[in-house]
């Protein structure tokens, strides 16, 4: 089956530090996605890409978040200049429409941040 | 709020006996889906019910929903120690909100 990919698995940076979490997608859809989920918390919608731009991002996703597919196969999540808040599991998704087609999710990204 | 609710928090069963799960949401939706996730992993995707669906089985999972009581349960048949994690509903059409899950413990 396919699958959605992240890398790194897990990241250890220090606070104030830029971290670029990858994702490569399923290869033939078209929605992008970023969540997070906080150790023991809920999961938390981040960001929506589609068409080479932001549909819809949370009061969670400040500037100091970016997102990029730099290509046709990579999707990025940049957090400009980390803070200890920051720490979490960052999941990618992808599915292939709005119309009720399944999102897939990768096995995630841990970030601490010290 | 938009989250989903779902109870129990918590569930322990003995190996062999069935689960079920409820997750209860407040808006209208187009599908809701099931997700597993294993301690510190992934989510994994189970099942997807379509607003004009009732209910559906995949293996030893049955789904069903309700949009007039805006609920949906999740019937784990016959469970195993294998099936031990987090269990989440998601809804929402461009992004997904998710439940507050429910966490099974299946005891060999």
């Amino acid at each position: 089956e396919p699958e959605v990919t992240q890398t790194p698995s897990h990241q250890v940076t220090q606070m104030g530090q830029e971290v670029i979490l990858r994702c490569v997608p399923i290869s033939n859809h078209l929605y992008f996605y970023w969540y997070r989920q906080i150790l023991g918390q809920k999961v938390e919608f981040l960001v929506s890409f589609y068409n080479n731009e932001i549909s819809e991002k949370s009061e969670i996703f400040d500037d100091q978040f970016s997102v990029e597919r730099p290509d046709g196969s990579n999707f990025t999540l940049k957090i400009r200049s980390t803070k200890l808040e920051d720490s979490a599991m960052y999941f990618c998704a992808s599915s292939g429409d709005l119309s009720g087609n399944t999102i897939y999710f990768g096995e995630g990204s841990w970030l601490t941040v010290v | 709020s938009q989250q989903g609710e779902e109870d129990p928090q918590a569930l322990s069963i003995q190996e062999g006996e069935n689960a079920t799960m409820n997750c209860s949401y407040k808006t209208s939706i187009n599908n809701l889906q099931w997700y597993r996730q294993n301690s510190g992993r992934g989510l994994v995707h189970l099942i997807l019910i379509r607003s004009n669906e009732r209910e559906k089985h995949s293996g030893r999972l049955r789904v069903t929903l309700d949009t007039s009581k805006k609920s949906s349960s999740l019937l784990i048949t016959a469970s195993r120690a294998a099936d031990t994690a987090s269990y989440f509903c998601a809804f929402g059409t461009d992004k997904l909100i998710f439940g507050t899950g429910t966490r099974l413990q299946v005891f060999p």
